[in-house]
């Protein structure tokens, strides 16, 4: 059975700061996602990681992906308070079509 | 844009009443999935569909059924709910192959008195 393990489970942080959430699984796997879900709303997807190796960047997030040690990572720069969100990472099982497994979510709190 | 809708925000039910959670999507995908969402816990996956008639169950889906006679329509019906069936539920969709990733409707927060 997949597990799928993020750290810390909640982050408060101070405006410009920097921090990284882990996401480890336990196991093969070579496609990650991270989603961001706002207070009262729903899921939207932030980064496809498709390979090892795999790096991705949107403004001050950037996520990649360590296939051989299971864990993906997702770097927060200079933090500002409209990242305060829960972020999820979800990891990908083809089993006849595909599914995900996601992480327990990082509630972030950005605080001026 | 890719739309998926579900057909209520909030709903109070009582315990042992039928529920019927309806979730429609217009981007012609083949995937449609049930997830539940929990403090504490992330979303944990009740039920999936690849295709038209076709369901699988995913890691919680006792208590749960689900239905797809239409590409674009998956339903999740609850036979008799319980209290413990209190929750966020998210449906979701996606394309097959290539890039599966998963596009999520707003969501249902139901509670079971």
């Amino acid at each position: 059975e997949l597990k799928v393990e993020q750290n810390p489970l909640f982050l408060s942080m101070q405006e410009g700061k920097n921090y990284t959430i882990y996401c480890n699984y336990s196991t093969t796997s070579d496609r990650l996602y991270w989603y961001r879900q706002d207070p009262g709303k729903s899921l939207e997807s932030l980064f496809v990681l498709l390979s090892n190796g795999a790096v991705k960047q949107e403004g001050r997030l950037m996520a990649s992906l360590d296939t051989k040690a299971r864990l993906s990572t997702l770097h927060i720069t200079a933090a500002v308070h409209d990242l305060s969100a829960t972020y999820f990472c979800a990891v990908e099982e083809r089993v006849g079509g595909s599914r995900l497994t996601f992480g327990e979510g990082t509630q972030l709190t950005v605080n001026p | 844009d890719v739309k998926v809708t579900q057909s209520s925000r909030y709903l109070v039910k009582r315990t042992g009443e039928k529920v019927f959670l309806e979730c429609v999507q217009d981007m012609d995908h083949e995937n449609m999935f049930w997830y539940r969402q929990d403090p504490g816990l992330g979303l944990r996956l009740i039920y999936f569909s690849y295709d038209v008639k076709m369901k699988e169950k995913g890691d919680i889906p006792e208590g749960y059924s689900v239905s797809r006679e239409k590409k674009e329509r998956f339903s999740l019906i609850l036979e008799s709910a319980s209290t413990n069936q209190t929750s966020m539920y998210l449906c979701a969709s996606s394309l097959s192959g290539g890039v599966d990733t998963q596009y999520f409707g707003p969501g249902t927060r139901l509670t079971v008195l």
